[in-house]
């Protein structure tokens, strides 16, 4: 079964506009932990932000945030005031299984996002 | 800079073949693992290590093996290659904690003709 879902594949996107990158996970522990990481063109992998299972808060890192619904178990990335640089493929990922043996850290297939000028 | 070191960047080799990728995780990090990316596909985990013991394992294929020394360097050895294992292979490291993300190395990317 698939564990984390991202449902588009694609996104076009205009210059300055606020962006949202969907994320649904699915998971049976309490304690989990969830990522963002950018990929650009140029094929490293870059993280961006985190979010805890625990915290209350969303998390916030410069103009990505991160909206966390846990009833939903969804964890949206959104990017605020789009730039050109960040047209890339973006991935959410979670970290389950803490304090077991294997500790998994699980991909998603990612959604490929293009700012327009 | 992640800290993370993966060697070879580039590698071309024939069908049949067998290669090893190598990783140096970020200092302080005991866990390391490889993930494989095709072309446009997400990344597909491979295999955990911690402090040198394997941990979890993932769609990894049997002519593939791997190893964590004591130093915690990583190789990765794929055997018997195939057109199909060309790919970018990641090594992360991390510390074994929720909030700990994984640092990736730049990848090894693989071609096999």
């Amino acid at each position: 079964a698939q564990k984390i879902t991202q449902t588009q594949p694609g996104m076009f996107v205009q210059e300055k506009e606020a962006v949202t990158l969907d994320c649904t996970y699915d998971t049976s522990d309490q304690s989990y932990g969830l990522f963002w990481y950018k990929q650009p063109s140029s094929g490293e992998m870059i993280f961006l932000i985190y979010q805890g299972s625990y915290d209350e808060q969303n998390a916030t890192e410069g103009r990505y945030s991160l909206n966390f619904q846990k009833a939903r178990k969804s964890a949206n990335l959104v990017i605020s005031a789009s730039q050109l640089g960040d047209s890339a493929m973006y991935f959410c990922a979670m970290r389950e299984g803490l304090g077991n043996r294997d500790d998994k850290i699980i991909f998603g297939k990612g959604t490929r996002l293009h700012i327009l000028p | 800079d992640s800290g993370v070191t993966q060697t070879p960047k580039h590698l071309i080799t024939a069908t049949g073949q067998r290669v090893t990728l190598r990783c140096s995780p970020r200092s302080g990090d005991l866990s390391v693992y490889w993930y494989q990316q095709s072309l446009d596909q997400g990344l597909q985990f491979l295999i955990q290590y911690y402090n040198g013991e394997e941990r979890a394992k993932g769609n990894i294929l049997e002519r593939f093996s791997a190893q964590q020394f004591p130093d915690l360097h990583s190789e990765l050895n794929l055997s018997s290659l195939e057109l199909g294992d060309s790919a970018l292979y990641f090594c992360a490291s991390s510390v074994r904690d929720r909030g700990s993300p994984l640092h990736f190395g730049n990848g090894t990317r693989l071609t096999v003709t």
